[in-house]
């Protein structure tokens, strides 16, 4: 079965910090897969989304970067974290069709706290 | 339909009562719609789904109204239960991106359940 993991949950970092927050999916080949960010009390913004090992393309302007290393691993990284970039990231992946229900599936997120 | 810079909305209601959820989209080009529910610290997941050529779709106690005359969707709760609260998002998918995949998502609004 398909599944996505998320790490870590929790996150608390320095202002100025670099960040690292890893993705990884089992059970599918060649899966688009996306970064959203959620601020507290509000909706999901998308950040970046990749159909393919390195490819990246990035919705935003932000203190943010995404890479693709290998097929099924997706990381959002910062060199320097600012108080801003504090929320819920949440990755997705997409499968190749069909796809039922859009073919959408969450991880459980990271809470990062800039501090 | 974007989130960001809004703060979310409350619908309060009684247990056994139906609860009806709005969503404004912003793109008359989008072409599919789906609802998620999201509870607290946990990923979206997906409720139900409606192609921009029909007005109504039902699941098992949930009901999705589109009204692409106002750029209005409408998620309809029947007999609503304390595992209800969450908080919804509607999401579009614009014409022309089935491939990359990517949700525009709207504002969200929390539904509390009062027993």
């Amino acid at each position: 079965s398909q599944t996505i993991h998320q790490w870590p949950a929790t996150l608390v970092q320095p202002v100025g910090s670099p960040l690292s927050l890893e993705c990884t999916v089992e059970g599918t080949s060649n899966p688009n897969l996306y970064w959203y960010r959620q601020a507290a009390g509000r909706g999901l913004q998308l950040l970046f989304y990749s159909v393919g090992i390195g490819q990246i393309s990035s919705e935003v302007p932000q203190n943010l970067s995404a890479s693709r290393p290998q097929d099924r691993q997706f990381i959002l990284s910062s060199k320097k974290l600012l108080l801003s970039d504090s929320g819920f990231y949440l990755c997705a992946w997409r499968g190749p069709p069909p796809r039922p229900n859009y073919g959408y599936t969450f991880g459980s997120g990271t809470r990062l706290t800039v501090v | 339909g974007e989130s960001v810079g809004l703060h979310l909305p409350t619908l309060s209601v009684q247990e056994g009562d139906n609860s009806i959820i709005n969503c404004a989209y912003s793109n008359s080009a989008s072409d599919y719609f789906i609802w998620y529910k999201q509870e607290s610290g946990k990923g979206p997941q997906f409720i139900i789904d409606i192609r921009s050529n029909m007005d109504k779709r039902q699941g098992q106690r949930v009901t999705v109204l589109l009204n692409k005359t106002v750029k209005h969707l409408s998620l309809q709760i029947a007999a609503t239960q304390p595992g209800d609260s969450a908080v919804y998002f509607c999401a579009e998918v614009l014409h022309g991106s089935s491939n990359t995949g990517k949700l525009i998502f709207g504002q969200g609004t929390t539904l509390q359940v009062k027993p």
